[in-house]
C-alpha cells in the first residue's frame, strides 16, 4: 500500500495564480483532512471530509476549496494565491477520525 | 477551550537521557490523546496514543503519562538516541458537533539528542 500520496512535492506560485494540490489514499478511509503547517507552529486544519460528497470547514478555510467525489481523492484548490498561503500542506486520512495517516506534504511558496 | 498547550518549544538531551514533553488541555470532552513524530521533510507519523481511562501507556522506550484531574499528559522517551531527534506533536480529539472526530494539535517540540 502506498498510503497517502500528495502531488506536487514543491511548487512556487505567483500572487493571484491558482492551483490544485492532489491527495490520494489507498486505505479505503472515510475521513480525509487537509492541514497547513507554518514554521514553528502546529498543524492547522483547513478542511475535512467524512466521506465522498461530504466536506466541512476546519479552523483556517479562507482562500481554499475542496471537493470529494471519490473515497480515494481529496484535492485542495487554492484560488487567487496570496503570500499568507506560503506553507507546507499535509493531507491525512483516517478510518474513524482517530488515528490519522499523513502524506509527505507539499511545500508551497507564493511570491 | 479547544487548545492544546505544549511545552517546551525545544529540548536538547544527551544520548541515553530521558526526554520529557508536556501537554495541557482544557476541554474535558477530549477522549483520545495521540503523539506524533515528524522528521524534517516528512509528514507526521503516529507514535503512541492513550485514552483517559488509563494513566500510563508504554511502547518500547516511549511512555505516555496521563493525569486526568490535572488535564495534562506527557511523553517520556527513555534512553534517548540521536535517531529520536525530530519534532513531536501532542494532540487531542473528541466527537465534535455532527459526531465527527477531529484532532487539535499542540505547537510542537523540536527535540535534539546529542551523541
Amino acid at each position: 500500500n502506498a498510503g497517502v500520496t500528495q502531488t506536487p512535492k514543491f511548487r512556487i506560485l505567483k500572487i493571484g495564480q491558482s492551483m490544485t494540490l492532489q491527495c490520494t489514499q489507498d486505505m479505503n478511509h472515510n475521513y480525509m483532512y487537509w492541514y497547513r503547517q507554518d514554521p514553528g507552529m502546529g498543524l492547522k486544519l483547513i478542511y475535512y471530509s467524512v466521506g465522498a460528497g461530504i466536506t466541512d470547514k476546519g479552523e483556517v478555510p479562507n482562500g481554499y476549496n475542496v471537493s470529494r467525489s471519490t473515497t480515494e481523492d481529496f484535492p485542495l484548490r487554492l484560488e487567487l494565491a496570496a503570500p499568507s498561503q506560503t506553507s507546507v500542506y499535509f493531507c491525512a486520512s483516517s478510518h474513524q477520525g482517530r488515528e490519522q495517516y499523513f502524506g509527505p506534504g507539499t511545500r508551497l511558496t507564493v511570491t | 477551550q479547544q487548545q492544546v498547550k505544549q511545552s517546551p518549544q525545544s529540548l536538547i538531551v544527551q544520548k541515553g537521557g530521558i526526554s520529557i514533553i508536556n501537554c495541557a488541555y482544557e476541554n474535558t470532552a477530549f477522549d483520545y490523546f495521540p503523539w506524533y513524530q515528524q522528521f524534517p521533510g516528512k509528514g507526521p507519523a503516529l507514535l503512541i496514543a492513550i485514552r483517559p481511562d488509563v494513566s500510563e501507556k508504554k511502547e518500547g522506550r516511549f511512555t505516555i503519562s496521563f493525569n486526568k484531574s490535572a488535564k495534562q499528559f506527557s511523553l517520556h522517551i527513555m534512553d534517548s538516541q540521536p535517531g529520536d531527534s525530530a519534532t513531536y506533536f501532542c494532540a487531542a480529539s473528541t466527537n465534535w458537533a455532527g459526531g465527527y472526530n477531529k484532532l487539535i494539535f499542540g505547537a510542537g517540540t523540536r527535540l535534539a539528542v546529542h551523541p
